[in-house]
């Protein structure tokens, strides 16, 4: 079966910019989580979906957004881009939130921002 | 914030060896889990050890859980050069969300 797949693999964006990346999970799968990895901080949990729901979400100013859709498929977006959100994007989906499971992450977005 | 924090931060070991990454978390936690990462891709789920279990093994793996010391350590028997890898722990606390360490930066070396 398909992996998680996440668009694009690669982004240059430009400071005050906005963008939006994607990530559709493992079919039947419906739980859906963000995180965004740099060298310096690491994983950082951004927010966490299931049923089109919030159910968690990370410390991370209000520049940073997400959704799911009824297909499970979710998106980011970062708003008033700065050099700082330069990452790896990474979207990983499990079956259901907070159980017994691990998460199937995708590639990732690498995002830079100039 | 981190919930786990691997140590050491980097191994450098010879084929053939065994690589020992140790974890420590936080807070009470629901269960443990073990991911590699190769080179900046996308994380694998290795290894899922619940809060009432004390050692889990796959294949060539062996992880072990100390939930008075909040602590918990993977190893890998008989290190190969397709190992080298970050390794993170990653703990899942009463919310529910996984919270990853660091990493550990394994480098098997033919």
């Amino acid at each position: 079966k398909a992996g998680v797949t996440q668009t694009p693999r690669y982004l240059i964006k430009t400071r005050g910019q906005q963008v939006t990346l994607s990530c559709s999970p493992i079919s039947g799968h419906r739980s859906v989580s963000w995180y965004q990895q740099t060298p310096g901080q690491g994983l950082q949990f951004l927010f966490e979906y299931f049923s089109e729901t919030q159910r968690n979400k990370g410390n991370f100013p209000g520049r940073f957004s997400g959704r799911q859709f009824s297909n499970s498929r979710s998106e980011m977006n970062v708003s008033t881009l700065e050099l700082g959100d330069s990452a790896l994007y990474l979207c990983a989906s499990s079956l259901n939130p907070g159980q017994d499971y691990g998460y199937t992450f995708g590639s990732g977005t690498r995002l830079t921002v100039v | 914030s981190q919930q786990g924090e691997e140590d050491p931060q980097a191994l450098s070991i010879q084929e053939g060896e065994n690589a020992t990454m140790n974890c420590s978390y936080k807070t009470s936690i629901n269960n443990l889990q073990w991911y590699r990462q190769n080179s900046g891709r996308g994380l694998v789920h290795l290894i899922l050890i619940r809060s009432n279990e004390r050692e889990k093994h796959s294949g060539r793996l062996r992880v072990t859980l100390d939930t008075s010391k909040k602590s918990s350590s993977l190893l890998i028997t008989a290190s190969r050069a397709a190992d080298t890898a970050s390794y993170f722990c990653a703990a899942r606390g009463s919310q529910g969300n996984l919270i990853f360490g660091k990493g550990t930066k394994l480098s098997v070396k033919p």
